[in-house]
């Protein structure tokens, strides 16, 4: 079955960064692609970005994309979200999630989700 | 930017049909999809491509979208049912974006 295993928790202080993974399991890697989500404490979703599992292609929210960095090790079927200048706004629980599928009209549809990895951020 | 908004809340009784709105300006444009989130819990899709069900979600779970609303319908409403449903709309043409409503919770009471 389909899997991804987020890492754990990070703390970390304003102005750093922060990298953190999901591993994907029980399915063809370079068939899909995996977007990255965001959830601040009680509030909605937000969708910071996605990156092809086969070509590498990346695209980003426009909110997002001088805040985020998403890059892949296809070996390993591994993806990994940078996080750079954080800020106290940051902090949230980091989803991937998989696409439905890998055609057009499932591309943007998140069919399996991680668990989720908490980021604080605070001094 | 564009958006799409959602009630904050919803209530129903079980066995009922609970209706929960996500309205945007040509939201019958854009192909739109439904979250179900449990508390603690990651999300769970439960609509796709405006009407469809993924494998494993129950026939009680229906939507549509169409004009400036999508709605997602739930027939015989069961606790398990409670919790915040997010509505998702994107769109490729031009710059791709997607957007989340703000959530419904829905209280089965």
């Amino acid at each position: 079955q389909v899997q991804l295993v987020q890492s754990g928790a990070e703390v970390k202080k304003p102005g750093a960064s922060v990298k953190i993974s999901c591993k994907a399991s029980g399915y063809t890697f370079t068939n899909y692609a995996l977007h990255w989500v965001r959830q601040a404490p009680g509030q909605s979703l937000e969708w910071l970005g996605w990156i092809s599992g086969g070509s590498g292609n990346t695209k980003y929210s426009q909110a997002f994309q001088d805040k985020v960095t998403i890059t892949k090790d296809t070996s390993a079927s591994t993806v990994y979200l940078d996080l750079s200048s954080l800020r106290s706004e940051d902090t949230a629980v980091y989803y991937c999630a998989r696409s439905f599928s890998g055609l057009s009209n499932g591309w943007y549809v998140l069919h399996h989700w991680g668990q989720g990895t908490l980021v604080t951020v605070s001094s | 930017s564009y958006e799409v908004t959602q009630p904050p809340s919803v209530s129903v009784s079980p066995g009922q049909t609970g209706t929960i709105t996500c309205s945007g300006d040509k939201l019958g444009d854009k192909y739109t999809s439904w979250y179900h989130q449990k508390s603690g819990q990651s999300p769970v899709l439960v609509i796709y491509q405006d009407d469809k069900r993924p494998a494993g979600i129950p026939e009680r779970f229906s939507a549509s979208n169409s004009g400036d609303t999508a709605t997602l319908t739930i027939s015989g409403t069961q606790a398990m049912d409670e919790g915040d449903y997010y509505c998702q709309a994107w769109d490729t043409n031009g710059v791709p974006y997607v957007v989340f409503g703000g959530g419904t919770k829905l209280t089965v009471l």
